[in-house]
C-alpha cells in the first residue's frame, strides 16, 4: 500500500463546476498537507499549505484536512479553463531524517 | 526572472555517458533538493542538502550524486547514465522558517538512449 493515495484522472468538467480532488494517507504523522498545481513542463507551484486539521480558504481554492478519516481534500469553485492541470497532493513531517510524500497527481480538465 | 533556475531544460544522452544537471536559486534558501518525477510514480527524492556542508540520500540515491557547490547552488550527477533514468528532473528549496513549504525549478527532461 503506497502511503499516499490519489486518484490519477483524467478528470474532465465543464466551466464554472465545483471541482473536489482528493488524497487517502496512511501515516498518521503526517503534520503538513500541502497542494501543488502543476502546468505541462512546469514544475509543481505551491497552491494550498495546511498545518494539522482544519479548512483554509484561498479565493476559489479551499483545502480541507480531516486527520480522523486521513483524508485530505481540495475544492476548487467556479473552474476555469485556466484550472486545467495536474494536481499534487503532498504531505510531511520532520522526524530526524526528512520525510516528504508525493501523490502521484490528478490531471483535471476544465471545458470551456 | 526564475527564482530556481535549472539547466538544461532537456538532454539526450546515451547509455554510459556522464551527465550533470545543475540549480541555482536566488531566494536564499538553506535547504535544496533533488526530485524525479516519472509518470504513475509521482516525485521522488533523490537527494537532499539542509545546508553548504550536509548532504543526505534520499529514497532513490543509486545511481546519482551531487555536490552542494555554494548555498545557492545543487548539482546532481549521472555517473553513467542508463535508460532508466530517463524522467523529469527537478530542483527544489524551501526554507527552515517557512514550514514545509517547497518551491521547484521548471525542471529538466532527461532522455537516455
Amino acid at each position: 500500500q503506497k502511503e499516499v493515495e490519489q486518484d490519477p484522472g483524467p478528470l474532465s468538467v465543464p466551466e464554472g463546476a465545483i471541482v473536489s480532488l482528493n488524497c487517502t494517507y496512511s501515516n498518521s504523522a503526517f503534520q503538513y498537507f500541502m497542494w501543488y498545481r502543476q502546468y505541462s513542463r512546469k514544475g509543481p507551484e505551491l497552491l494550498m499549505y495546511t498545518y494539522s486539521s482544519g479548512n483554509k480558504e484561498d479565493g476559489r481554492f479551499t483545502a480541507q484536512v480531516d486527520k480522523s478519516s486521513k483524508y485530505i481534500s481540495l475544492f476548487i469553485r467556479d473552474s476555469q479553463p485556466s484550472d486545467s492541470a495536474t494536481y499534487l497532493c503532498a504531505m510531511s513531517f520532520l522526524s530526524g531524517t526528512y520525510k516528504y510524500i508525493f501523490g502521484t497527481g490528478t490531471r483535471l480538465k476544465v471545458l470551456a | 526572472d526564475a527564482d530556481v533556475t535549472q539547466t538544461p531544460r532537456n538532454r539526450i544522452t546515451k547509455t554510459g555517458k556522464r551527465i550533470m544537471l545543475e540549480c541555482s536559486q536566488t531566494k536564499g534558501h538553506d535547504r535544496m533538493y533533488w526530485y524525479r518525477q516519472d509518470p504513475g510514480l509521482g516525485l521522488r527524492l533523490i537527494y537532499y542538502s539542509f545546508d553548504v556542508k550536509d548532504i543526505n540520500k534520499g529514497e532513490i540515491s543509486d545511481g546519482y550524486s551531487v555536490s552542494r557547490q555554494a548555498q545557492a547552488k545543487f548539482s546532481l550527477s549521472l555517473e553513467s547514465a542508463i535508460p532508466n533514468q530517463t524522467a523529469l528532473y527537478f530542483c527544489a528549496t524551501s526554507d527552515e522558517g517557512d514550514g514545509e513549504k517547497l518551491f521547484f525549478g521548471s525542471g529538466t527532461q532527461l532522455s537516455v538512449l
